[in-house]
């Protein structure tokens, strides 16, 4: 079965500071896809990041990095210098790679509400 | 390029009416999911269609529910009759699978919020 856990419920920052959100999962595939979403105020569900179970290689797009390590089954997300405009819930969530009914289907965890004070 | 669009963006209704949501998947993709979003059970897959067939309707609460995809551009979910319960968040999604260029990435659209009252 897969799973996916954010154990932080709430964080609360002021701007400027950096923060990571964390992200652990659970499943036996050996090819699988780990993503991060960003639902802001909004509502909508923004993708941000994809990363596959082959690639292990830290990524930086501007403000954001993401860091996968297999041997932990973590797929943290660390927001640096943040800003009043990243207040959002974000998910993390995983696919799995088989073609049987769960073909594509993503398994999100509860969410991190992000909270950034001015 | 359009997202998925979904319609309508918000929905009150009473209990016991019918509600249908509808939506335009991304032109090309062959994969659409409707997720349903509330507080108590977080974002759940209700069904999954593959090149308009629903492969996965496991999630789907009960026969109050359907969904139908009658061509590629096109799907609706429909609540007959609805109940308080059923507020929540609507997404729907969708994707271009399997396809290992993109990672089976799944795009969403901006949701239907509905209030049954």
């Amino acid at each position: 079965a897969q799973k996916v856990t954010q154990a932080q419920t709430e964080i609360s920052v002021v701007e400027k500071e950096d923060v990571t959100l964390d992200c652990v999962y659970e499943t036996r595939d050996t090819t699988y896809y780990l993503f991060w979403y960003k639902q802001p105020p909004s509502g909508e569900l923004v993708f941000l990041i994809r990363r596959n179970s082959f690639d292990e290689q830290n990524e930086i797009s501007g403000r954001y990095s993401w860091n996968f390590q297999k041997s932990t089954s973590s797929f943290n997300f660390t927001i640096t210098a943040s800003q009043v405009v990243d207040s959002a819930v974000y998910f993390c969530a995983l696919s799995i790679n088989d073609r049987g009914s769960t073909l594509g289907r993503l398994y999100f965890g509860r969410g991190t509400q992000l909270t950034v004070w001015p | 390029d359009a997202g998925v669009i979904q319609s309508p963006r918000h929905e009150v209704t009473e209990m016991g009416q019918e509600v249908t949501l509808r939506c335009k998947p991304i032109s090309g993709h062959n994969s659409l999911f409707w997720y349903r979003q509330t507080m108590m059970r977080g974002l759940e897959l209700l069904i999954y269609f593959n090149n308009n067939v629903p492969i996965d309707d496991s999630g789907m609460p009960e026969d109050r529910f359907s969904a139908k995809m009658p061509n590629a551009s096109f799907s609706t979910l429909k609540i007959q009759p609805s109940e308080p319960r059923d507020s929540a968040v609507y997404f729907c999604a969708s994707s271009l699978l399997p396809d290992p260029g993109s990672g089976n990435t799944i795009y969403f659209g901006e949701g239907s919020w509905l209030t049954v009252v």
